[in-house]
């Protein structure tokens, strides 16, 4: 069965930091993959997605994601964080039928000043 | 694109009342989906439809949950009769064909006193 792992439940840091929230899948053949964030008192909202093609995805707000296959990874990355970017972290992935999301259980960002 | 529509945003009700939720998807989304999200138990899928079809309704957790999707434009999700342990925030979300993301309300957060 298809699932999706965020082994962190909480990560902290500093403003102007890099940061890299992890999220690994289980599937067999190559995953439709994304990155939802949720702020406090809103829904979830799409940053990035990866179907095919080229491993290193761009999004919105400065973050980008890259698929690794090897380690059935496929991880958030953002440069320099801002304190606007405190908020949940959802990964997620498409059924093979296209019919059903898998969403890990979330990883909460902390920015501190 | 006025994007997912959810109301009410808040509801607070009596045990034993019902509530009704509301959902309008995004024009021209094939797929809708109910959520439920709460601390313990994260991100629940409750049901979907497919074509104003509902699909898979293993998600509903009992007999007191019903929703309902009469056109492309419109969807109910109700609680008859409400308990405390419904309290929780509710998202609709759509999609379209293929493999597309999720596109999420804001959702409602209910409170059943």
């Amino acid at each position: 069965a298809q699932s999706v792992t965020q082994p962190d439940i909480h990560i902290t840091v500093s403003e102007g930091a890099s940061l890299e929230l992890r999220c690994n899948y289980s599937y067999g053949a190559t995953p439709y993959l994304f990155w939802y964030v949720q702020s406090p008192g809103q829904g979830l909202q799409l940053l990035l997605k990866y179907f095919s093609g080229d491993t290193l995805v761009q999004g919105i707000k400065g973050f980008e994601a890259e698929f690794k296959r090897s380690q059935s990874s496929f991880n958030l990355r953002k440069p320099s964080v801002h304190w606007s970017d405190a908020a949940e972290y959802f990964c997620a992935c498409l059924s093979n039928t296209g019919n059903q999301f898998y969403f890990g259980t979330g990883t909460s960002l902390t920015v501190i000043p | 694109d006025a994007g997912v529509i959810q109301s009410p945003r808040h509801e607070v009700t009596e045990m034993g009342q019902e509530v009704t939720l509301r959902c309008k998807p995004i024009s021209g989304h094939d797929y809708l989906f109910w959520y439920r999200q709460t601390m313990m138990r994260g991100l629940e899928l409750l049901i979907y439809f497919n074509n104003n079809v509902p699909i898979d309704d293993s998600g509903m957790p009992e007999d007191r949950f019903s929703a309902k999707m009469p056109n492309a434009s419109f969807s109910t999700l109700k609680i008859q009769p409400s308990e405390p342990r419904d309290s929780a925030v509710y998202f609709c979300a759509s999609r379209g064909q293929g493999f597309s993301p999720l596109h999420f309300g804001n959702g409602t957060r209910l409170t059943v006193t």
